[in-house]
């Protein structure tokens, strides 16, 4: 069974670079017309899709987080990870990874399934 | 990025129907999938619903999804008291992102 589990560091200092791992364990990462995602909950508040990427590096990112977020991926570590820069207390958010089935019609993706989720890791942005 | 609007909190009691909506002022529900995560308390999102309408294997068939223009609304039938929990409707963009309602607090009375 699919499983993933996110690693990373708890506390970021302001300013510096939140970085975060996701394991992928149970089935590969290099499957077909799988994308794999980043989703962010800030405490008492909704979700956030962060980004996605597929197991040859192409990556979709929220425009709102765009120039601060790079995701790569290690396929063979079946990992992929999240660097977000110049964090601020408002990065402060459990951070899920999760697989991202996407819907096509006509070769245009028009959905997504977050179907498979990590556990969340809490990260806190303080000094 | 697409906004969508869901009710802040929705109640009903245990045995009856509930119905949690989600909108959108722009065309990206009308053009693509609506999917619905229900998510407890100190845990990570379940996929409920796919593609508008689909469930995934193991939801039971009390959770139903359905979509109508820029809307989109999510059905609980037979309410229990263990599905007390916050739901998020979620679609894709027509600017390549994906997208997440402010989430519905169901409160089974």
């Amino acid at each position: 069974q699919l499983q993933l589990h996110e690693s990373g560091p708890g506390l970021v200092k302001p300013s510096e670079t939140l970085s975060l791992t996701c394991t992928v364990s149970g089935g590969s990462i290099s499957t077909s017309n799988i994308y794999w995602a980043w989703i962010r909950q800030p405490p008492g508040k909704g979700l956030e899709w962060i980004g996605s990427i597929y197991y040859d590096g192409s990556t979709y990112y929220n425009p709102s987080l765009k120039s601060r977020v790079i995701i790569v991926v290690d396929t063979s570590k079946h990992q992929f990870s999240l660097r977000l820069s110049s964090v601020t207390a408002a990065d402060t958010a459990a951070y899920y990874c999760a697989r991202d089935d996407p819907s096509y019609y006509y070769g245009t993706q028009v959905g997504d399934a977050f179907d498979i989720w990590g556990q969340g890791t809490m990260v806190t942005v303080s000094s | 990025q697409s906004v969508l609007t869901q009710p802040p909190s929705v109640s009903a009691a245990p045995g009856q129907k509930v119905t949690i909506s989600c909108s959108e002022s722009s065309s990206n529900i009308g053009n693509n999938y609506v999917s619905w995560y229900q998510q407890f308390p100190g845990t990570a999102p379940k996929l409920l619903i796919y593609a508008n309408n689909k469930r995934p294997s193991g939801i039971p068939d009390r959770f139903s999804g359905s979509k109508s223009g820029t809307s989109a609304t999510l059905v609980i039938t037979g309410l229990q008291t263990g599905d007390e929990a916050d739901y998020y409707c979620g679609t894709w963009d027509n600017s390549l992102s994906a997208s997440f309602g402010g989430g519905t607090k169901l409160t089974v009375l």
